[in-house]
């Protein structure tokens, strides 16, 4: 069975430091991943999305994410972070393209200090 | 990118009562629909799957009875929470199958009182 793990539950980090949240999956075939950005009481914006090819993929608001194989991971970077951008993470995984539904990790909820 | 829109975004309700939560598709046909409940500072679970002009695909637990769902048309799947309790309240979202990926509703915050 397919699984997501977010090992962070909560990351503060100050205004213009850099972020990684952590993403690990469990998959037996090849994974789609995807970054979703919630902030409180809306629904879910996608950030970035793997398929295939280039294994560093650019997202929208600046982040971007490295799919590594080896590791099963699929971590979310951004240089340099700015007070909106704090808010609930979830990384997902699922079989194709979308076309059925995801698995999700447990969210990481970024604060972001002045 | 294509737009989901859920309906209400809020809603409180008398434990005993019966609730319905919309999810359109605004711009794209939608023949597959997921719906997600999501409890506080969890993950979203997948509650079902819903294919237009079909029975919905429930997920274990999920009582089928007690969530009715209906997916009438491309554009249009609602979610009914029968007889609903305080243990019902929840954030529901919506998520309709694009080409390519899936895009999400608003979310609807039920609160049963």
């Amino acid at each position: 069975a397919q699984s997501v793990t977010q090992p962070d539950i909560h990351i503060t980090v100050s205004e213009g430091a850099s972020l990684e949240l952590r993403c690990n999956y469990s998959y037996g075939a090849t994974p789609y991943l995807f970054w979703y950005v919630q902030s409180p009481g809306q629904g879910l914006q996608l950030l970035l999305k793997y398929f295939s090819g280039d294994t560093l993929v650019q997202g929208i608001k600046g982040f971007e994410a490295e799919f590594k194989r080896s590791q099963s991971s699929f971590n979310l970077r951004k240089p340099s972070v700015h007070w909106s951008d704090a808010a609930e993470y979830f990384c997902a995984v699922g079989p194709d393209t979308g076309r059925r539904a995801l698995t999700f990790g447990s969210g990481t909820r970024l604060q972001v200090q002045p | 990118g294509a737009v989901v829109s859920q309906h209400p975004s809020r809603v409180i309700c008398k434990s005993g009562t019966s609730v319905k939560i919309e999810c359109r598709s605004l711009d794209f046909q939608a023949t597959t629909m997921f719906w997600y409940r999501q409890f506080p500072k969890q993950s979203l679970m997948l509650m079902a799957t819903s294919n237009e002009g079909s029975k919905a695909t429930y997920e274990q637990g999920v009582e089928k009875d007690k969530f009715l769902i209906n997916h009438a048309s491309l554009t249009l799947s609602t979610l009914t929470v029968t007889s609903a309790h305080p243990e019902d309240s929840s954030f529901y979202i919506c998520s309709g199958l694009g080409d390519t990926e899936a895009f999400f509703g608003q979310g609807t915050r039920l609160t049963v009182v």
